[in-house]
This record gives structure tokens, C-alpha cells and sequence, in this order.
């Protein structure tokens, strides 16, 4: 059972605002670095944010990633039907790593 | 040319082995690597790590003592020894490499950045 604790799904209709909230606690998120993981049907994870709100050039303005304590957040503006996935919170240390419970995205 | 490319999976009976190998290409091996698997109705779960060279390796407690990881950097390549392997074993087994983002008090922090495609691991009689 995983540390992180996203909620099961989130849904929106296209062009609409949805958020991901990552809970985790002091010894996880509270004292490292949140990244999130984009996992499209049948693809690789993508590394969407990293360092709690570092975004890659190739990910679109649209994802922003967010820490605050224990919670992190992952915010999706602009919805569009490519974004239907699941999405992960995680940290990664040479010694612990976790991934959040994961979280359906649907756009509707 | 893909980064990572994951081999070796295939269907095993339950208390098999099952040896997955990960082969990078593009970039200097070196990294600290990691094994991630998707099982169904799961998510994503982190099995193992291990450092560049290899002095360290750690592991999720669900794999603890069944499952090894080891790399051969020589040959660009990253292992997932597997045995007494049970049912809920069964998915997507994916390496991944970590890159080293920040540095903060001379504390480490690291994200995923590059994955490979995935190996699919089923364990059924």
C-alpha cells in the first residue's frame, strides 16, 4: 500500500481546470521532492514535473505542479482528450522511493 | 534510438524465476536505476533501486528477499533477478533512470526522466 494518496479519478470536460492532490506525510513529501508521472494506455510513464513544479520544454504550460507541507499538486489546465490517463505523484531517494495510489483522468 | 529497452518477460508458474534485463543505449550507463512495475488495479509500484556503480541496492518490501537487482555497466545493462514469484507478481515491468535534478545542502534530489517501454511479466498456472 503506497504512502502517497492521490484520489482514485478526477473528471472534466474539455478546456476545464482538474487538480491531482498527492497527501503524503513528513518523512515523504514533506522533506523531498515531488515529481509526477504521466501514464498514457500502452506507453512509457512521462516525467511531467519534477522538483515540486519544474516543467520539461516538452510538456505543455498547461501542467503545473505545486508543494505545500505534506500535499503536493498537480493542476491541469486546458483539458484536452490526449490527457486521458493515469497520473502518479512520487518521490525517488537512493534509499526509499514511492509512488502515489495513482489518479484517473477523464476527460468527459 | 530508444534510451532504455526492458527484455526477458514471458509467463511463469507460480514459485518460478524469471531473470529481466534492461539495456541502455544514447547516454553514459552511469546512473542510479531503478525497477517499477504496473499490476493490475495496483498502479505504478516501486520494486528496487541501485546506485551508479552498484554498492547499494534497496528494496520495496513486497519484493525483499525474492527479488535481486544488479547491473552490468560494462555492458549498459540493468537486471531484475525474480524468484518464488506469485500471482499478484503479474505486469508491466518497467527500468527507469534516475537523474539527478537538485542539489539542496548537499542533499540529493532526483526525478525519472527516462523510462523504457516495459516488460510483461505473468505469473499463472
Amino acid at each position: 500500500q503506497s504512502v502517497l494518496t492521490q484520489p482514485p479519478s478526477v473528471s472534466a470536460a474539455p478546456g476545464q481546470r482538474v487538480t491531482i492532490f498527492c497527501s503524503g506525510s513528513t518523512s515523504n513529501v514533506a522533506n523531498n521532492h515531488v515529481s509526477w508521472y504521466q501514464h498514457l494506455p500502452g506507453t512509457a510513464p512521462k516525467l511531467l514535473i519534477w522538483d515540486n513544479y519544474k516543467r520539461g520544454s516538452d510538456v505543455p504550460d498547461r501542467f503545473s505542479g505545486s508543494k505545500t507541507g505534506t500535499s503536493a499538486t498537480l493542476a491541469i489546465t486546458g483539458l484536452q482528450a490526449a490527457d486521458e490517463g493515469d497520473y502518479y505523484c512520487a518521490i525517488w531517494d537512493i534509499g526509499l522511493s514511492a509512488f502515489g495510489t495513482g489518479t484517473k483522468v477523464t476527460v468527459l | 534510438e530508444v534510451p532504455l529497452v526492458e527484455y526477458g518477460g514471458g509467463l511463469v508458474q507460480p514459485g518460478g524465476s524469471l531473470r529481466l534485463s534492461c539495456v541502455g543505449s544514447g547516454f553514459t550507463f552511469n546512473y542510479h536505476m531503478t525497477w517499477v512495475r504496473l499490476t493490475p488495479g495496483k498502479g505504478l509500484e516501486w520494486l528496487a533501486n541501485i546506485r551508479d556503480y552498484g554498492s547499494e541496492k534497496f528494496y520495496a518490501d513486497s519484493v525483499k528477499g525474492r527479488f535481486t537487482i544488479s547491473r552490468d555497466n560494462a555492458w549498459n545493462t540493468l537486471y531484475l533477478e525474480m524468484t518464488s514469484l506469485r500471482v499478484d507478481d503479474t505486469g508491466i515491468y518497467y527500468c527507469a533512470r534516475a537523474e539527478n535534478t537538485a542539489v539542496v545542502s548537499d542533499y540529493y534530489y532526483y526525478a525519472l526522466d527516462v523510462w523504457g517501454r516495459g516488460t510483461t511479466v505473468t505469473v499463472s498456472s
